[in-house]
């Protein structure tokens, strides 16, 4: 399956900053995934990226809060602006595997917003 | 709209096996899905079953009955290691497969 390299790991914010999250994959993959973790919670779909087009954003996720890029077929940002401390979470990306039928994640980014 | 529904916490002894239910309600489903996580770590993948019936991966098996809109995780022989949060998800399509995660189960071993 495949591999995701996922940074930073961890970081602390200020209020009003943004941070952009970067997601590498060790193939091509057609679409990727990103997924909120609020603390002690399950995890929720933002948006799917894929290559070549506008992210598509689930409910109460906007593209301006959120924006997504997908520049190629191994690589994702996740950009969260404006930043509050109730986005204070785990960002995840994540690829399906078409074989498993199963969800690779990446270790996570676990954010806090001061 | 989709439903999960788990238990929020199970706690069962070393060696023992434990049963970690899933029900759902969601249109057009497709399959169920379960995931581990560790505290401070990201899910990883430990089954998937389309069809009804159970499906054994070593230690751990998971069922699916599509008509009672229920699975379950097995896991059996359990060890301190297998102490996480066990999320089941539902997919709702048969293309890139989008899932939404359940509430999760926190299962603690105990010696």
């Amino acid at each position: 399956s495949a591999v995701i390299s996922q940074k930073p790991s961890r970081d602390i914010c200020q209020r009003g900053t943004s941070l952009t999250i970067q997601c590498q994959v060790d193939s091509q993959v057609t679409m990727m995934f990103w997924y909120r973790q609020q603390p002690g919670q399950s995890l929720t779909l933002i948006a799917t990226a894929n290559q070549g087009s506008e992210a598509t954003y689930e409910s109460g996720f906007v593209i301006d809060k959120f924006p997504i890029s997908r520049p190629n077929l191994t690589f994702s940002t996740l950009t969260v602006s404006n930043m509050s401390p109730e986005d204070s979470s785990i960002y995840l990306c994540s690829v399906w595997n078409p074989v498993t039928y199963g969800y690779t994640f990446g270790s996570g980014t676990r954010l806090t917003v001061v | 709209g989709q439903s999960l529904e788990q238990p929020s916490e199970v706690t069962a002894v070393e060696g023992a096996i434990v049963q970690i239910n899933c029900t759902y309600q969601t249109s057009g489903f497709y399959g169920l899905s379960w995931y581990q996580q560790h505290d401070g770590g990201a899910p990883t993948f430990l089954s998937y079953n389309g069809l009804d019936g159970l499906e054994e991966t070593g230690r751990f098996s998971s069922f699916l009955s599509r008509s009672d809109s229920y699975g379950y995780l097995l896991l059996q022989e359990l060890q301190m290691k297998d102490s996480a949060s066990y999320f089941c998800a539902v997919s709702n399509s048969g293309g890139y497969q989008k899932v939404t995660f359940g509430t999760g189960t926190k299962l603690q071993v105990i010696p």
